[in-house]
């Protein structure tokens, strides 16, 4: 089947810790997608990468960083220097006609 | 993203046509309206998009008013598994890749 894949579903972190959130996609999409979701709240932007190796901020970037080795893959690492990183975070990629596909989403929980 | 504009939630029976709308008056003539959905704890999932004419696929329907200031998202017959949050969004310019999810409709079907 085609689609985005998350991992994993759930995270929890120490503070002061880093961790990686994982995302795969065998769409053959060129642009994916990194955006965070608090309870209640829409989608923010946070970063994104139209083609491998080349990445760019999106409105909260402050925090995370990614790298773009490979099309198929669009790992978030959430750093120690995210002060609130308890969260939804959801990675997309972006279809022919500018649409987007969401992976399922893992759940970061800082204790 | 240009502002769109949905009422905050709405009910629908179960089997009925649920037809949600939105406004997107400052809409420019190469832009397209994308609609998507939330259901609880997952990722949005893409529902369908439009430029000026009306669209359907194994969804929904999507219905744009002739000034395009306006559309509504047709689901034909409404099942307890469409209970979810529908977001209308009108990114800009193709290519943008600013995609902000507002705070959408809550649509809850009731049996």
């Amino acid at each position: 089947d085609g689609g985005i894949t998350q991992s994993p579903k759930y995270l929890f972190r120490k503070e002061g810790q880093n961790v990686t959130l994982s995302c795969e996609q065998n769409l053959n999409h060129d642009a994916m997608y990194w955006y965070r979701q608090d309870p209640g709240q829409g989608l923010r932007l946070i970063y994104y990468s139209q083609i491998v190796n080349d990445f760019q901020k999106g409105d909260i970037a402050e925090g995370y960083s990614v790298s773009r080795e490979k099309k198929e893959s669009f790992p978030l690492t959430v750093t120690s220097a995210q002060k609130n990183p308890t969260a939804f975070y959801l990675c997309a990629s972006r279809g022919t006609w500018n649409e987007q596909f969401f992976g399922p989403g893992t759940r970061l929980t800082v204790l | 993203d240009a502002k769109t504009t949905q009422p905050t939630s709405m009910d629908c029976a179960e089997g009925r046509a649920a037809n949600l709308p939105c406004n997107h008056s400052t809409i420019s003539g190469n832009e397209y309206v994308y609609w998507y959905r939330q259901i609880h704890s997952q990722g949005p999932q893409y529902i369908i998009h439009g430029l000026k004419n009306n669209e359907t696929n194994e969804m929904a329907s999507l219905i744009i008013t002739e000034d395009r200031k306006s559309s509504t998202l047709i689901l034909p017959h409404a099942t307890l598994r469409d209970t979810a949050v529908y977001y209308c969004i009108n990114p800009g310019g193709f290519g943008n890749e600013k995609l902000t999810f507002g705070t959408g409709t809550r649509l809850t079907i009731i049996p």
